[in-house]
């Protein structure tokens, strides 16, 4: 399975300023997903990010506000811009590995943010 | 529209009782079923999935799920419940249509609770 780290774990920030999270894989992978989860609630799909092309954003979510970035194989960050209190959630990071004849979808610990 | 429906927030059970977590879905086709778990500040681990073959699957931790295509559903089972097992369980759809990449869907989540 492929191993996913996130930094930072958590953050409590001020609004209006934007943090940026990165997501690190230990192996190369394609396709690479952030998802964020409001207090309580499931995941929502934020974007897709392949490496060598533009992130995809799902409905309701802007590359303004969420810009992404997808440098190599292993790497990607995701920006949370001009944050309000209604963004505080816990972000995930997320990929598609090939394991056996399928390719699986694993999930890093995520992000843990506050913002006051 | 693609759903996936956990019908029960949560669920209580007795430590060494058997435990089932419900989830049933309405996706076009034959997708591919999934849980996850969620424990307390972490992100989510894969616990298994069907996506041929043998109705009943087993998964990591002693847990086991049913497919019933006729019902749509995807129950999560086990046979005798442990107070580790507590945490958040979602259920995952990844619909098989042709053409474009085929997403996750979510179940809103069901909180287990294992008392001793």
């Amino acid at each position: 399975s492929a191993v996913i780290s996130q930094k930072p774990s958590r953050d409590i920030c001020q609004r209006g300023t934007s943090l940026t999270i990165q997501c690190q894989v230990d192996s190369q992978v394609t396709m690479m997903f952030w998802y964020r989860q409001q207090p309580g609630q499931s995941l929502t799909l934020i974007a897709t990010a392949n490496q060598g092309s533009e992130a995809t954003y799902e409905s309701g979510f802007v590359i303004d506000k969420f810009p992404i970035s997808r440098p190599n194989l292993t790497f990607s960050t995701l920006t949370v811009s001009n944050m309000s209190p209604e963004d505080s959630s816990i972000y995930l990071c997320s990929v598609e590995y090939r394991v056996s004849s399928y390719n699986e979808q694993f999930f890093g610990p995520g992000t843990r943010l506050t913002v006051l | 529209a693609q759903s996936v429906a956990q019908p029960e927030d949560q669920v209580n059970v007795a430590e060494g009782n058997p435990l089932t977590v419900k989830c049933t879905y309405s996706v076009s086709g034959n997708p591919y079923l999934f849980w996850y778990v969620q424990y307390p500040n972490r992100g989510l681990q894969f616990l298994l999935k069907y996506i041929t073959g043998d109705n009943l699957v087993k998964g990591s931790y002693g847990f086991e799920a049913e497919f019933n295509k006729s019902q749509t559903s995807f129950h999560l089972k086990k046979p005798s419940a442990l107070v580790s097992d507590s945490a958040l369980y979602f259920c995952a759809v990844r619909p098989q249509l042709r053409g474009g990449y085929n997403k996750l869907i979510f179940g809103a989540g069901t909180r287990l609770a294992v008392h001793p």
